[in-house]
């Protein structure tokens, strides 16, 4: 069975810090990896992942997708209160599978001041 | 980047009534949108994936009958919650597959803002 996990579910960080999420994945016809921040409403997109190795980057966000182990992370640098979201994290299976993602559970992060 | 809206962003509804919410791409042509249903503290949960000129498909549990979907065209669909009750209150999300600006063959989904729906 297709499924993606997140980790860890919660983290409370302060203002400063650095963290890293993490998203592991077991499915068949990986097409793409993507992260979403979720605050009080949808989805935002931040990162699409489709090859091992390259580093995306945002500002403060990064992320990295290792297809060798089934994983990416999503790492924040100097961390905001605006921050404090749930992300996501989803694999696509591409076509084959109408384009369904797969989403983890979330892992929900507070940023105190 | 790619936009997708909702309508409308919060709906209060007697027990019984129907609600429509409708799910547009503005700025690109998306075949295939997908609606999804969130409950307080979880992740997504697909409901169904909407084909532009065809049948929904419908996840396994979601009755299509209650959950009726439309995609009349390439930037519209709508989700009607017929006859809604208490237990349907929750946040309905749609998203539309599309391409990245200059990045052919990577299409993704983007999300429209969703729709509160509160049923008394």
């Amino acid at each position: 069975e297709d499924k993606v996990v997140q980790s860890p579910l919660s983290l409370v960080v302060h203002e400063g810090d650095t963290v890293t999420l993490n998203c592991s994945y077991e499915v068949t016809n990986f097409r793409s990896l993507l992260w979403y921040k979720q605050e009080k409403k949808a989805p935002t997109f931040l990162f699409m992942l489709t090859s091992s190795g390259i580093e995306k980057k945002s500002g403060r966000l990064s992320s990295i997708l290792d297809k060798k182990e089934l994983f990416s992370i999503l790492n924040i640098t100097a961390t905001q209160t605006g921050d404090s979201a749930v992300y996501l994290c989803a694999v696509d299976r591409g076509s084959s599978n109408t384009g369904k993602l797969i989403f983890g559970q979330g892992t929900t992060l507070q940023v105190k001041p | 980047g790619a936009v997708v809206s909702q309508h409308p962003s919060r709906v209060i509804c007697k027990s019984g009534t129907s609600v429509k919410i409708e799910c547009r791409s503005l700025d690109f042509q998306a075949t295939t949108m997908f609606w999804y249903r969130q409950f307080p503290k979880k992740s997504l949960m697909l409901m169904a994936t909407s084909n532009e000129g065809s049948k929904a498909t419908y996840e396994q549990g979601v009755e299509k009958d209650k959950f009726l979907i439309n995609h009349a065209s390439l930037t519209l669909s709508t989700l009607t919650v017929t006859s809604a009750h208490p237990e349907d209150s929750s946040f309905y999300i749609c998203s539309a597959r599309g391409f990245l600006a200059g990045l052919r063959g990577t299409d993704t989904q983007y999300f429209g803002p969703g729709t509160r729906l509160t049923v008394l």
